[in-house]
């Protein structure tokens, strides 16, 4: 299995505070991707990094915005939390734009 | 306004026999397909891909086609085990040969295969 750890698993909060999610990998891979899953919807990107520093948006990025700062971890940031960002929240790694992507095992966030 | 289309949420299948689980897309700029498969409280884990210059890739149990024509790719899974039961995600990217790899994901289909 691809060395992704996501942190923390499960998450409860309430609307209006702010919240991070950390994606930590041990594959020193270039490529790392924020992902949302709903129902009805499969996931979705919201926002992925080709290098420390360098970040690009997805589909869903608003509201979100990310930070990396070196290889390994990769931060999603709410600012500001909303119920519609109730979801369950997946990182994935890739070493180039060409291999398949690899994910870690999600956290779950309830924004009550 | 889906790219990607799994417009079976569910299909059951009975243990030996053949697992169809099938994918639409409309984006014709659309070059390179996967399939990954997701048990519960687990992320996705890719099985198989295929690009668009070819017509089949087969991995062990799994067979992906694609009927660029009919903008349509099929997974095959022969013989199908209970362990298969599972969702199944079908997913597309455009521009292969480019610095990004912007996965659209369908919406899943589960798998259920019966004993």
């Amino acid at each position: 299995d691809a060395g992704i750890t996501q942190s923390p698993r499960h998450k409860v909060t309430e609307t209006g505070t702010p919240v991070t999610l950390r994606c930590h990998q041990t594959e020193n891979h270039r490529y790392m991707y924020w992902y949302r899953q709903d129902p009805g919807h499969g996931l979705r990107l919201i926002h992925y990094s080709y290098g420390v520093k360098d970040t690009d948006k997805g589909e869903v990025s608003d509201g979100y915005s990310v930070s990396r700062s070196k290889t390994e971890d990769f931060l999603l940031t709410l600012e500001s939390a909303t119920s519609s960002q109730t979801s369950v929240y997946f990182c994935a790694i890739s070493g180039d734009s060409r291999q398949p992507q690899h994910f870690g095992d999600g956290t779950r966030l309830s924004i009550l | 306004d889906q790219q990607v289309k799994q417009n079976s949420p569910s299909l059951s299948v009975q243990e030996g026999r053949i697992s169809i689980l099938n994918c639409d897309y409309t984006n014709s700029m659309f070059d390179y397909f996967l399939w990954y498969k997701k048990y519960p409280a687990e992320g996705p884990t890719f099985l198989i891909s295929i690009s668009s210059i070819k017509d089949k890739n087969e991995d062990g149990r799994f067979t992906v086609f694609l009927n660029k024509s009919a903008k349509h790719l099929s997974l095959h899974i022969v013989p199908s085990q209970p362990g298969d039961s599972a969702v199944y995600f079908c997913a597309a990217s455009a521009g292969y040969g480019g610095a990004t790899n912007k996965l659209i994901f369908g919406t899943g289909t589960l798998l259920a295969v019966q004993p």
